[in-house]
């Protein structure tokens, strides 16, 4: 079973709209970790915004939100007020507990390619 | 300025080669990570290691090899047991979940396009 599912291959937004990629996630822990990446054309991978499970608050950096979901196990990422260097791939990645013998891999998802229409 | 470097950009290989990927990063961190993507895909695991002369493998290591003798270095060859070697790899770095926490997001370099001509 995939542990993280990004359900949207491409998205369009206008310039200036919000716009809400999706993400579901799929452990038996209860102490985990969410994150998103951005990967433009160039390849490079950005860190974007993280969610613990614990915290009881969404998690907020700048123009993106992170709309977490606990009992549904969804960690969606809003944009707002979309720039045309928003256009990229949107990677939902998560760190488990019990990952990997004690390292910090991170389980990604396919990923969205968001495209920012003028 | 702190970072991971990745060299070459583009590389090219016939069949049959060996080849190997260049990774370095100054952030000291003790963990690195190699990672494969392909078209369409999200990130796959190849190899990490979470210490010098200490590498363990990840969801997808046949083919390739990896060592750590450095800190600062964890390059992956990419042999010629590796079927499929075409792809983008990328390499990342964080501190280990011994000492870190776990938000502490993992750094990528740039990435390598490997092409089997």
């Amino acid at each position: 079973a995939q542990k993280i599912t990004q359900t949207q291959p491409g998205m369009f937004v206008q310039e200036k709209e919000a716009v809400t990629l999706d993400c579901t996630y799929d452990t038996s822990d209860q102490s985990y970790g969410l994150f998103w990446y951005k990967q433009p054309s160039s390849g490079e991978m950005i860190f974007l915004i993280y969610q613990g499970s614990y915290d009881e608050q969404n998690a907020t950096e700048g123009r993106y939100s992170l709309n977490f979901q606990k009992a549904r196990k969804s960690a969606n990422l809003v944009i707002s007020a979309s720039q045309l260097g928003d256009s990229a791939m949107y990677f939902c990645a998560m760190r488990e507990t019990t990952s990997g013998a004690g390292s910090y891999q991170l389980t990604f998802g396919k990923g969205t390619k968001l495209s920012v229409i003028p | 300025d702190g970072g991971i470097t990745q060299s070459p950009k583009y590389l090219f290989r016939k069949e049959g080669q060996n080849v190997t990927l260049s990774c370095e990063q100054n952030l000291n961190h003790d963990a690195m990570y190699w990672y494969r993507q392909d078209p369409g895909q999200g990130l796959r695991l190849i190899y990490y290691s979470q210490i010098v002369n200490d590498f363990q493998k990840g969801d997808i290591a046949e083919g390739y090899s990896v060592s750590r003798e450095k800190k600062e270095s964890f390059p992956l060859t990419v042999t010629s047991a590796q079927k499929n070697p075409t792809a983008f790899y990328l390499c990342a770095s964080s501190i280990p979940r011994d000492r870190g926490r776990m938000n502490t997001e993992a750094f990528f370099g740039q990435g390598t396009r490997l092409t089997v001509v």
